[in-house]
């Protein structure tokens, strides 16, 4: 079963731009977490934000979570040509299993 | 280096071949997961395995076997593969608890004609 959904499917910006991507997921959490796939390569890890935090920032990458909402937004500033990529959220539907949406494919042009 | 990885990486194969995607983690991870990946569709998970010889069902698991006879080893095995089992493949593992990352390997491309 596919937990969290990530929206637009797709989103395509100019080098500098930021970017945003939304995910919404079904039922209560732990944690949301948010992964990045570079072209068929596996998945890395890219942020972690807990039930009970609101926003979280790591280096350009600023994640919300709404939990009243079950949604949560990745943005990341000053998009660059290597920020080229599809991203993940992923819950934590059990101990046992992360579930991921579909993915939002970014391309940031040149 | 911290990694999961998997062998092969590329594999065509004809239907009704039995093969096997090996995978190990040099982490010490408790559980191990497979997952295909499938255009439109995410990750889906096929089989998890929570500790040595502890494996279940995970969304997607027909058509595939695994066993977990050691910690560091998790291989995903496919008795009769059919062409609806093309897809990108990955492994992965992780620390108990729901406050920690996954790892992934870096996937096995299996085409069955």
């Amino acid at each position: 079963s596919q937990q969290g959904e990530e929206d637009p499917q797709a989103l395509s910006i100019q080098e500098g731009e930021n970017a945003t991507m939304n995910c919404s997921y079904k039922t209560s959490i732990n944690n949301l977490q948010w992964y990045r796939q570079n072209s068929g390569r596996g998945l890395v890890h890219l942020i972690l934000i807990r039930s009970n935090e609101r926003e979280k920032h790591s280096g350009r990458l600023r994640v919300t979570l709404d939990t009243s909402k079950k949604s949560s937004s990745l943005l990341i500033t000053a998009s660059r040509a290597a920020d080229t990529a599809s991203y993940f959220c992923a819950t934590d539907e059990y101990d046992y299993k992360l579930s991921f949406g579909a993915g939002t494919t970014v391309t940031v042009r040149a | 280096e911290a990694q999961v990885t998997q062998n092969p990486r590329y594999l065509i194969t004809v239907t009704g071949k039995k093969l096997t995607v090996t995978c190990s983690q040099n982490m010490n991870h408790e559980y191990m997961s497979w997952y295909r990946q499938d255009p439109g569709l995410g990750l889906r998970q096929i089989y998890y395995s929570m500790n040595v010889e502890v494996t279940d069902k995970g969304d997607v698991p027909e058509g595939y076997k695994v066993s977990r006879k050691e910690k560091r080893n998790f291989p995903l095995i496919l008795e009769s593969p059919s062409p609806n089992q093309t897809s990108l493949y990955f492994c992965a593992s992780r620390t108990p608890g729901t406050n920690y990352e996954q790892y992934f390997g870096p996937g096995t491309r299996l085409t069955v004609t």
